[in-house]
């Protein structure tokens, strides 16, 4: 158990629709990463936040967004959802000068 | 930019037998490495990481890798695989200036044969 939470574990809609998913990073991280896993793309990382604000961007679509609250847990907002967009949802997070990034155990996100 | 390549998608080894996943990375700057496994329904899971100083690194599980900056490898090997190796392991980069975005390789499949 790497100490990060996701919710939820599965989550199936339809085509257009909009979702979020949300992580808890382990105590004391600030930092909280969103990477994606798909068969075609593989691995790629979206977004990084860093204690409430936006620190780094990857290959992240304009239709998502994610934002970190003050507790620090985030959440990644999925709008007009394709079939595309089917995949593994992975949170990360690691501390201040810690280069190590503990992964949770995912959102598999299913769209219809 | 930084791009990693693991040359083998898929890799069967019997049991007890050694093991060695490769991997290849290319980048401008310095960097750490990492590996990680996933296991079958998982998330990922630390197993090493070179960050500085000795180039073998020792991880969890008995594995361990070697970083040869000249041939800008970072390849993991096991003297001896368990069953409970099969997962898919990732190799990953990132640079050691801040830039801490994780790049991937694409995986290698480690299927262990009875």
């Amino acid at each position: 158990d790497s100490g990060v939470t996701q919710t939820p574990k599965h989550l199936i809609t339809a085509t257009g629709q909009r979702v979020t998913l949300r992580c808890s990073p382990r105590s004391g991280d600030l930092s909280v990463y969103w990477y994606q896993q798909s068969l075609d793309q593989g691995l790629q990382f979206l977004i990084q936040y860093y204690n409430g604000e936006e620190r780094a961007k990857g290959n992240i679509l304009e239709r998502f967004s994610a934002q970190q609250f003050p507790d620090l847990h985030s959440e990644l907002n999925l709008s007009s959802l394709e079939l595309g967009d089917s995949a593994l949802y992975f949170c990360a997070s690691s501390a201040p000068g810690i280069d190590t990034q503990y992964f949770g155990p995912g959102t598999r996100l299913t769209v219809l | 930019a930084q791009s990693v390549t693991q040359l083998d998608s898929q890799v069967p080894v019997f049991e007890e037998a050694p093991v060695e996943l490769r991997c290849n990375y290319s980048s401008s700057v310095s960097v750490y490495l990492f590996w990680y496994v996933q296991y079958p329904n998982q998330g990922l899971q630390l197993l090493l990481k070179y960050l500085s100083g000795s180039t073998l690194v020792k991880g969890i599980n008995g594995f361990e890798a070697e970083f040869n900056k000249s041939q800008t490898s970072f390849h993991l090997r096991k003297p001896s695989v368990h069953i409970s190796d099969t997962a898919e392991y990732f190799c990953a980069v990132s640079d050691n200036f801040g830039n801490e975005k994780l790049t991937f390789g694409t995986g290698t499949r480690l299927t262990i044969i009875p």
